[in-house]
Formats: C-alpha cells, sequence, structure tokens
C-alpha cells in the first residue's frame, strides 16, 4: 500500500476564489484519481490524472473548474477554482497501480465556501 | 450506466450480533469488486477485494464477502460485530478497464 498525504487538510473559503489541493505519495504511482464526497454521500470521481498527459475528466467535471496537475509519479494538485457553496465537500487523492486494482485513499481535504 | 446499490442506508446493532449489508450492481460484465471501510474521522481503508477465484474472499478485521454473480452481487458480512466496526461501509465496482463506481454507502451503528 501506499502512504498518501493531502494539504491543507481543511480550509474555509469565500465565493469566487480558488483553492489548490496537493497530493503527495510516498512512492511511484502510476494513476491518481480525484474524488468528491459531499455531505452525506457517496464518492464522485471527478478526473483520472497521469503523469505527462493531460487529466481525463468525467461527465460533469471541467478542466476550466477543476484543473489538474501531476509532475511526477509522487504529486499531483487539483484546483477549485471560482468556488461556490455547492462546492463545499470533502476531495479525495487516491492511487493505484492501474485503473482496475484496489486504490489507497488519502485522509481528504475538507472544503468548506462561504 | 453502470451503478451500485448498497441495500442498507443505516444499519443498527448490538455487540455480538451478525452483520450483512448487501451490494448489488449493474454492470454485465467482468468487474473487480472491494469493500471500503471509513471510520469516524479517518481515511476510506481497503476492507476487503475480488479479484477472480474463490468467491468468498476474506478480509481484515473478520470481515468476508460472497459474490454471487448470477446475482450480481457482493455482500459484506461479518458473524459477530463490535463497537469498533461503527463506521461507513462503501461497496465498489470497477469494471475491467473503466473507472471505480462506488455506492452510496451505509451507515453501520454498533450499540455497547
Amino acid at each position: 500500500s501506499a502512504v498518501i498525504s493531502q494539504k491543507p487538510s481543511r480550509d474555509i473559503c469565500q465565493r469566487g476564489t480558488s483553492l489548490t489541493i496537493q497530493c503527495q505519495v510516498d512512492s511511484q504511482v502510476t494513476m491518481m484519481f480525484w474524488y468528491r464526497q459531499q455531505p452525506g454521500q457517496s464518492l464522485t470521481l471527478i478526473a483520472t490524472a497521469n503523469q505527462g498527459s493531460e487529466a481525463t475528466y468525467e461527465s460533469g467535471f471541467v478542466i476550466d473548474k477543476f484543473p489538474i496537475s501531476r509532475p511526477n509519479l509522487t504529486f499531483s494538485t487539483l484546483t477549485v477554482s471560482n468556488m461556490s457553496p455547492e462546492d463545499s465537500s470533502i476531495y479525495l487523492c487516491s492511487v493505484g497501480t492501474s485503473s482496475y486494482n484496489e486504490q489507497f485513499f488519502g485522509p481528504g481535504t475538507r472544503l468548506t465556501v462561504l | 450506466a453502470q451503478s451500485v446499490s448498497q441495500h442498507n442506508h443505516h444499519v443498527i446493532l448490538s455487540e455480538a450480533a451478525s452483520l450483512e449489508l448487501g451490494c448489488n450492481y449493474s454492470y454485465g460484465g467482468t468487474v473487480n469488486l472491494f469493500w471500503y471501510v471509513q471510520y469516524p474521522g479517518q481515511h476510506l481503508q481497503l476492507l476487503l477485494k475480488y479479484f477472480s477465484g474463490d468467491p468468498l474472499v476474506k478480509g481484515i478485521k473478520g470481515f468476508e464477502a460472497e459474490f454471487i454473480k448470477s446475482k450480481f452481487s457482493f455482500n459484506l458480512r461479518k458473524p459477530s460485530v463490535q463497537w469498533s466496526d461503527t463506521a461507513e461501509y462503501f461497496c465498489a465496482v470497477n469494471p475491467r478497464g473503466q473507472n471505480f463506481v462506488f455506492g452510496p454507502g451505509t451507515r453501520l451503528s454498533v450499540l455497547p
């Protein structure tokens, strides 16, 4: 398994601002994923981030709103842009060796938008 | 679109009771199956997984799950729950070559 850390662990932001969330893994991994877990709900995949290529976004999520970087095999960032209260959620980073092996999750970033 | 359903939103049990949490999925092809647990204030952890072979898989902390292909089900079981099993449980389905789809989760409360 991999050890995953996320920064910040939580934040309270104002409407219209942006927040960048960092995900750091203790080993090189092929695939990194970003999920959203809205209050009381399950996980929804935002995008898959592979090093050296553009992130692949799921239906309902766009790059302008959730730009992602993956500069190397141990690090990724997710930015939540032009935030609104509807973006209040827990954002989770996960890693896997492929799209069909188990994924290991970071502790999450709890975002509150006022 | 593929979907994953979990039978119960919230289950309340007394300690030592037996547990079964239902999970059904709609995808007809080959799938990998997972159960994840999220203890209060902690991150998601893998409980167990099924890729192929014996449809009865054993995981950590005394949990097991049975894959029944004909029923598109992957139910989680534990013969005797403890207070420390209080958590949110998520079933996840991973159709081969595609991304994970998570169920809505089942909140388990175990009364001491």
